[in-house]
């Protein structure tokens, strides 16, 4: 069964708007959870790592003030979307790890947001 | 820089076999992963090699040569929900993924 959940799976929003998109570990704890987008076709793209307790760390380009990440507990973390324009539209997706070092990576459902 | 280089795009037909290949060039290498992507889903893991040498599991099998930099994704007796797209990442020395492109694989009857 699913072990990371990832909640909305769509969301329609108006452009100015913001969204949160949340992120849980289902069965374990997870200290870092990632956030990536992936426009059509196109392979993943790591927009931060959301560490528990702290700050994210965000990836070249990705406006930290825009795409605000919070993770709060061992088993939930959020990404809000903020002011979403169009160009915001895409598919994002929560992952987490079970352990350390080399575990793989276990996705949620991810987001299909969509701003008009 | 780091790169991860596999096909675009790939056809078989039902019930035949492909090899999905995977090459990269990373700072360090902790690990090669496969997974399997449906069209407007996320990611699901397939599997995990960090020695050289082939893990069969089920229908699929990955192959692993950390000397030449390259991996495959072996898929036996095809079947139409195999069509998906399959991504190989590999974990750097700082236990960060490096994604590949993607392989779209097209299953025709």
């Amino acid at each position: 069964g699913a072990v990371v959940s990832q909640h909305p799976s769509r969301v329609i929003c108006k452009s100015g708007t913001s969204v949160k998109i949340e992120c849980r570990s289902l069965d374990f704890q997870a200290t870092t959870m990632f956030w990536y987008r992936q426009f059509p076709k196109q392979s993943l793209m790591l927009m931060a790592t959301s560490n528990e307790g702290s700050k994210a760390t965000y990836e070249q380009g990705v406006e930290k003030d825009k795409f605000l990440i919070n993770h709060a507990s061992l088993t939930l973390s959020t990404l809000t979307v903020t002011s979403a324009h169009p160009e915001d539209s895409s598919f994002y997706i929560c992952s987490a790890s079970r352990g350390e070092g080399s575990s793989p990576l276990h996705f949620g459902n991810g987001t299909r947001l969509t701003v008009t | 820089g780091q790169n991860i280089d596999q096909p675009t795009e790939m056809t078989a037909t039902e019930g035949a076999i492909v090899q999905i290949n995977c090459t990269y060039q990373t700072s360090g290498f902790n690990g090669l992963f496969w997974y399997q992507q449906h069209a407007g889903e996320a990611p699901t893991f397939l599997s995990y090699n960090v020695l050289d040498g082939l893990e069969e599991k089920g229908r699929f099998s990955s192959f692993l040569s950390r000397s030449k930099g390259y991996s495959y994704l072996l898929l036996k007796e095809l079947q139409m929900k195999d069509s998906a797209s399959y991504l190989c990442a590999v974990m750097d020395s700082n236990y960060q993924l490096i994604w590949g492109a993607g392989t779209k694989l097209i299953i025709k009857p």
